[in-house]
């Protein structure tokens, strides 16, 4: 079935500093590709999306892209922030039907 | 608009005692589904729901039961439970594939 691997964590950075993390997907239909991102004690916000190959996902500074010949859709950003310490789940979902099949999560800490 | 609510936040149950955990929403979203959030394993589907009178099984289903009465209800009964389903529980309804989470149940069974 679908299933998304992403890179494992903890991942700390110090603030400014470069951020990828990496996803890839297997999936036999086209998928729409999703990262949410999850802060202490809430529940999961999408932070970006992107529905087809080669589209461009961005909000917040973040950005993705939908690459199909290499099933990936690694997040980036090019400075992050103290605030950005959160938990980034990539997250795949069939466009025949509503489930989502979610990554293990990833750990972000900034350090100041 | 309150989104997604989920009630109650924190639940601590013994083994084998049952419980409904709440969920509901106010955007008229047809699709609504429970997850399961555990250490390292990202988010599974327990049940999922494409609207009043529909509910099908996701991932891991067992020990758990739904029903769908109303576009805006989805409550998950956990049946008999068990140690195994100690865990953060989070509902979320979709729209178009976007998917908006409620703020999630820590439970606890001893």
């Amino acid at each position: 079935g679908d299933s998304v691997t992403q890179m494992e964590g903890p991942v700390t950075l110090s603030e400014e500093a470069f951020l990828t993390i990496n996803c890839t997907y297997t999936a036999t239909g086209y998928p729409s590709l999703f990262w949410y991102v999850q802060y202490p004690g809430e529940g999961l916000q999408l932070l970006l999306k992107a529905t087809k190959a080669d589209d461009k996902g961005s909000n917040k500074g973040f950005e993705a892209t939908y690459r199909k010949e290499t099933t990936s859709f690694h997040l980036e950003k090019g400075s992050v922030q103290v605030s950005d310490s959160a938990v980034y789940f990539c997250a795949l979902s069939d466009q025949r039907n509503n489930d989502m099949r979610f990554g293990a999560g990833t750990r972000l800490t900034v350090k100041p | 608009n309150a989104g997604v609510t989920q009630t109650p936040k924190f639940q601590v149950l013994k083994t084998g005692q049952s419980m409904t955990l709440q969920c509901a929403q106010d955007m008229n979203h047809e699709y609504m589904s429970w997850y399961r959030q555990d250490p390292g394993m990202g988010l599974r589907l327990i049940h999922y729901s494409v609207g009043a009178g529909i509910t099908d099984q996701g991932e891991v289903p067992n020990g758990y039961n739904v029903s769908r009465s109303t576009t805006e209800d989805f409550p998950l009964r956990l049946l008999s439970a068990a140690p195994s389903q100690t865990s953060v529980y989070f509902c979320a309804s979709s729209y178009f594939h976007e998917q908006y989470f409620g703020p999630g149940t820590r439970l606890t069974v001893t």
